[in-house]
């Protein structure tokens, strides 16, 4: 089955510099990568997502890259604020059921830390 | 307007007690699930349903079981409670498209609920 390798498990930055986060993962078969952001206290929500058929995404200060022949794919997050403070999931499809992917395996999260 | 809700918020029961969480979308969507988040913040597939039947059962003690009475409300029983089972328990939904319907992949999250067993 899936299985999703998240690195670094914590990362400590200062205001305004970059954060990159790195995920692998294991079925060559899988073609779409999401990143979740929890806030504490919160829920996961989705704030970008990347499909196999492009190397690289960018939304704003996030962007994510994948590739697919080393099968990782990351989180780079630019000009970086004390509310990106959060913990950040990635997760690859392990199923395909009617067209969606109806079973998501998520990395173990990296704790992002923005200090002033 | 919340899209994916659940109740309670925060559960604090003793061990061997039953217990039940609910959980509603009213975003349309056809597949739910609940997932468990452990106190080192891993998240973890539970259960997942489409159309109100069951396509994902993950290998999970069946002290817990899962109910959909349809497509918008999917509630997860707890039997005999253990130490265990404290964690945050997160239902999610999303559009897989089995009904005609594109699906978008996306999984919307609940705020969860903070089971703490002592």
């Amino acid at each position: 089955g899936e299985n999703v390798e998240q690195h670094p498990s914590t990362l400590s930055v200062q205001e305004g510099d970059s954060a990159v986060i790195k995920c692998t993962y294991s079925d060559s078969a899988s073609n779409y990568f999401p990143w979740y952001k929890q806030e504490l206290g919160k829920r996961p929500q989705l704030i970008i997502d990347i499909r196999s058929n492009v190397g690289e995404k960018k939304d704003q200060r996030i962007a994510v890259t994948l590739n697919k022949t080393a099968k990782h794919f990351s989180l780079h997050i630019t000009e970086t604020q004390p509310e990106d403070s959060a913990v950040y999931f990635c997760a690859a499809p392990a199923s395909l059921f009617s067209g969606g992917y109806n079973k998501l395996i998520f990395g173990a999260g990296t704790r992002l830390a923005v200090h002033p | 307007d919340t899209a994916v809700s659940q109740t309670p918020k925060y559960l604090v029961t003793q061990m061997g007690n039953d217990k039940s969480i609910k959980c509603e979308q009213n975003l349309g969507h056809d597949t739910m699930y609940w997932y468990k988040q452990d106190s080192k913040k891993f998240l973890k597939i539970m259960f997942s349903y489409n159309n109100k039947e069951l396509i994902i059962n993950e290998t999970v003690p069946n002290r817990f079981s899962p109910k959909s009475p349809d497509k918008a409300h999917l509630n997860l029983h707890i039997n005999s409670l253990e130490l265990g089972d404290s964690a945050v328990y997160f239902c999610a939904s999303s559009q897989l498209g089995t009904s005609g319907s594109p699906p978008s992949n996306e999984q919307y999250f609940g705020p969860g609920t903070r089971l703490t067993v002592t």
